[in-house]
């Protein structure tokens, strides 16, 4: 069984532009998570869908936003890149409604320049 | 809210050496998760040992096992005959209460095993 899987795997963007994340869950898991690591603030959790439904969210601007389709593969967009948002994005899934057991992707690293 | 802390940035131990990796948590849950988490240089986070916080059992997991407190919000976890491979980075998290969506993280602890 595929585990989940990030997309890129490295990202390179300058400040003011807006990137696209990819996440394919485990097949079977309807639940994603996101959640972004930097050295400074650690692991955060930006938000998490179930059914196409977003359930939670984490505290961060506007600026972060994020979907699932019917698949349940997930997309995270941020817009108005800063400085500040170069971190590692790391996605989950999970067969479960809650976060009892989560399965982590190997992320993506975002460098804003 | 949830806080995690690990007061131990970095450790290290000699292979086949038991360490233990500190952690506290305060929560105004009843009924959570607590999780120990392991993040290798590939960046995977990788689900290591999670203990009910209404079991008084201790989990355990071949080598790793948990001490958990609940009274004192401590939950340590020892690893046994420690393993090269078990060089990593290790964060202690909990879950926001039954039906939660969301973890909350530890700053994390840097092993390393020494041959």
């Amino acid at each position: 069984k595929a585990g989940v899987t990030q997309t890129p795997r490295y990202l390179i963007k300058t400040r003011g532009q807006q990137v696209t994340l990819s996440c394919s869950p485990i097949s079977g898991h309807r639940s994603v998570s996101w959640y972004q690591q930097t050295p400074g603030q650690g692991l955060q959790f930006l938000f998490e869908y179930f059914s196409e439904t977003q359930r939670n969210k984490g505290n961060f601007p506007g600026r972060f936003s994020g979907r699932q389709f019917s698949n349940s593969r997930s997309e995270m967009n941020v817009s108005t890149l800063e400085l500040g948002d170069s971190a590692l994005y790391l996605c989950a899934s999970s067969l479960e409604q809650g976060a009892e057991k989560l399965f982590f992707g190997s992320g993506t690293q975002l460098s804003v320049l | 809210a949830q806080t995690v802390t690990q007061s131990q940035p970095e450790m290290s131990v000699q292979e086949a050496e038991t360490v233990t990796l500190s952690c506290t948590y305060d929560t105004s849950e009843n009924n959570y998760y607590l999780f120990w988490y392991k993040q290798p240089p590939s960046r995977q986070m990788i689900l290591v040992i999670r203990q009910e916080a209404y079991k008084q059992q201790n989990a355990t997991e071949n080598r790793f096992s948990v001490n958990f407190q609940k009274a004192a919000k401590s939950f340590s976890l020892k690893i046994s005959d420690s393993q090269l491979g078990d060089t990593a980075m290790y964060f202690c998290a909990t879950d926001s209460g039954a039906g939660s969506y969301q973890l909350t993280f530890g700053k994390g602890t840097k092993l390393s095993v020494i041959p």
